[in-house]
């Protein structure tokens, strides 16, 4: 039969769009959180990182924004490329005073020509 | 430096076999964290060394799973017997501080047939 397995959300975007790709926390307490994307076959990559005294931090064609109020975290994509295809993680540190970090469960961002 | 370095990057092996997971984490990192990631849970995290000791080990999914960091460059993961249900692949990571990003190997896809 059919397996039954995590159906990631998608974002389907054409190339030179600029891209949000969101992403809900769960824990009030946590004080960082990071960006990873992940390519086909390869570990989770920092994109980029913001800690909770922020609300936003830019980087090279991303911005991470944070609203702590509603534990919500974005990520924009300026003028995204074919390259950019690939699986967006956001991770919080937990607040433990230790390193762990909690991943969500990823979107897939698609990128036509 | 390298990188995070995992082996094997493939490992296919029969029900109830040992199988043993390598990690060699960025020189000069002192926190090292073993993840899970499937289709269905997504990326977990298994257990966390600071200092080449285990610090938290909640994660880990039963007492089939071990894992040992004997020195600062080397980790295992060890799956005694292992199971169908542990296919997935096993990332390493590792990290210097507290509250910065983790930077992941490229990980192993084990399949236990």
């Amino acid at each position: 039969g059919e397996s039954v397995g995590l159906h990631l959300p998608t974002l389907s975007v054409q190339e030179g769009d600029n891209s949000i790709i969101n992403c809900a926390y769960s824990n009030s307490a946590s004080d960082y959180f990071i960006w990873y994307k992940q390519e086909s076959g390869k570990g989770p990559q920092f994109i980029i990182d913001i800690r909770s005294n922020m609300d936003k931090r830019q980087g090279q064609r991303v911005t991470v924004l944070l609203n702590k109020t509603v534990k919500h975290l974005s990520l924009q994509i300026a003028a995204t490329q074919p390259g950019d295809s690939a699986v967006y993680f956001c991770a919080e540190n937990m607040g433990s005073g230790y390193s762990t970090l909690t991943f969500g469960k990823g979107t897939m961002l698609l990128v036509s020509p | 430096d390298a990188g995070v370095i995992q082996s094997p990057r493939h490992e296919v092996t029969e029900m109830g076999q040992e199988v043993t997971l390598r990690c060699k984490p960025i020189s000069g990192h002192n926190s090292l964290f073993w993840y899970r990631q499937t289709m269905m849970r997504g990326l977990e995290l298994l257990i966390y060394f600071n200092n080449n000791v285990p610090i938290d080990d909640s994660g880990m999914p039963e007492d089939r799973f071990s894992a040992k960091m004997p020195n600062a460059s080397f980790s295992t993961l060890k799956i005694q017997p292992s199971e169908p249900r542990d296919s997935a692949v096993y990332f390493c990571a590792s990290n210097s501080d507290m509250n910065t990003e983790a930077f992941f190997g490229q990980g192993t896809r084990l399949t236990v047939v």
